[in-house]
């Protein structure tokens, strides 16, 4: 059974570029929930997709955007990169039909702003 | 404003010890404390959870023991072995918030010394 699965591993951009993230859940999951994880600090929410729509929005600016497709997967989009947006970007997946809390993450992807 | 804090924010143990590590919420809504592991550059992985209706729970080596009246948490780890050195993070999450959004606490980094 696949776990989460993201990518790419590694990334590295330049101040006011724009990057996409991919995410794949957890087979037989359908909720993709994103992260940032900044060095030496706790995950934090950014925004979760359900149905395709976003269903809640953590304090993250507008440049942060994300997607989901009929399969469940996920993008995440971030313009106009600042330095400050480096970070390990985590991508977690549930099932939403069971009211799970339970959210499982993906390995995650390191991105370099310079 | 911080709603999960943990502590310690490092924990050295000798094997065989037992590891614990605390956790204090603010948000009286929470219903699901789960405690995530993280080895260094992968994702978090669920290691165990709990919800307010019990005051302690036990899967093999790890323990929650929650106290609602205080609004604290902790993970125990009996018998601490060096594959348990990572990074341990609480969390907290309610189902009013819709989505499940985890607040994450910064993190606890344990070593386990031979």
């Amino acid at each position: 059974d696949a776990g989460v699965t993201q990518s790419p591993t590694h990334l590295i951009k330049t101040r006011g570029q724009q990057v996409t993230l991919r995410c794949s859940p957890k087979s037989g999951h359908d909720t993709v929930s994103w992260y940032q994880q900044a060095l030496g600090q706790g995950p934090q929410f950014i925004f979760q997709y359900y149905e395709e729509e976003e269903r809640q929005r953590g304090n993250f600016p507008d440049r942060f955007s994300g997607h989901q497709f009929p399969n469940y997967s996920s993008e995440l989009n971030v313009n106009a990169l600042l330095l400050g947006d480096s970070a390990l970007y985590l991508c977690a997946s549930s099932r939403d039909s069971l009211g799970t809390y339970e959210q499982y993450f993906g390995p995650g992807t390191r991105l370099t702003v310079t | 404003q911080q709603q999960v804090k943990q502590s310690p924010q490092s924990l050295i143990v000798q094997k065989g010890g037992i590891s614990i590590i605390n956790c204090a919420y603010e948000n009286t809504a929470f219903d699901y404390f789960p405690w995530y592991q993280q080895f260094p550059g992968k994702g978090p992985a669920l290691l165990i959870a709990i919800r307010p209706d019990v005051s302690e729970k036990k899967e093999g080596r790890f323990t929650i023991s929650f106290n609602k009246s205080a609004k604290q948490f902790s993970l125990h780890i009996m018998d601490s072995q060096p594959g348990d050195s990572a990074t341990y993070f609480c969390a907290a999450t309610y189902s009013g918030a819709g989505s499940y959004q985890l607040t994450f606490g910064k993190g606890t980094k344990l070593s386990v010394i031979p």
